[in-house]
């Protein structure tokens, strides 16, 4: 099983472009999550799905849309980038739907926008 | 709104010591809180997760505990490595979907 795959590893945008990060996970489980990674700010959660068909808003989610195209993919779509959204992207997935159990997660995005 | 902190930031140790890394919250209504390892330009990998209604949970060298009285978690490292070497995470679950994530602490075993 390969787990949580990302989609791309590295990127660089120039402000006011868009671009998708891609998620899939091959676990079978039910809710995906879609993190940032800032220095001296920790993980904060962007969306989450908690099930195949629902996604709601985390703690940042302006300027950030996702898609749960399917129970394996979730995607990350930002539509007009700006420089504050330099960050590490993780996607992570856990089993069950509700508050998260284990969290298993993926290798990560590093996103620059100039 | 929960709070974590994570002290020390960061933690340089001989190998073979036995240490404690320490997680503090400031909301008791926690579902669970799970404790991860961060190897630098990586993802987070799981190493150990307990339940609100769970003490403690041990994971070959490593112990975790939970004391929601006092919101603090402990995560005790027996006999460390270099290989531990790693940014270590803790993530508080409360009723909603919302996890919050403590800054990490930094750890250094050298040989």
């Amino acid at each position: 099983n390969a787990g949580v795959t990302q989609t791309p590893k590295f990127q660089v945008l120039k402000t006011g472009q868009s671009m998708t990060l891609q998620c899939a996970q091959d676990m079978n489980h039910n809710s995906m999550y879609w993190y940032r990674q800032d220095p001296g700010m920790g993980l904060r959660l962007i969306y989450y799905s908690a099930s195949e068909g629902t996604t709601d808003k985390g703690e940042v989610p302006n300027g950030y849309n996702v898609s749960r195209l399917n129970k394996r993919e979730f995607s990350l779509r930002l539509e007009s980038a700006a420089p504050s959204q330099t960050s590490v992207y993780f996607c992570a997935s856990s089993e069950q739907t509700g508050p998260p159990d284990t969290q298993y997660f993926g290798p990560g995005t590093r996103l620059t926008v100039l | 709104k929960q709070e974590v902190t994570q002290i020390p930031a960061a933690l340089s140790v001989p190998e073979g010591e036995n240490l404690v890394l320490n997680c503090s919250f400031t909301d008791s209504a926690i579902y669970n809180l799970q404790w991860f390892r961060q190897d630098p330009g990586k993802g987070l990998t799981s190493l150990l997760l307990i339940q609100s209604s769970q003490r403690e949970q041990t994971s070959g060298r490593l112990n975790a505990s939970l004391d929601k009285s006092s919101g603090r978690s402990t995560l005790y490292i027996a006999a460390s490595q270099p290989g531990d070497s790693a940014t270590y995470l803790c993530a508080l679950s409360g009723g909603s979907y919302i996890p919050t994530f403590g800054r990490g602490t930094s750890l250094i075993v050298h040989p």
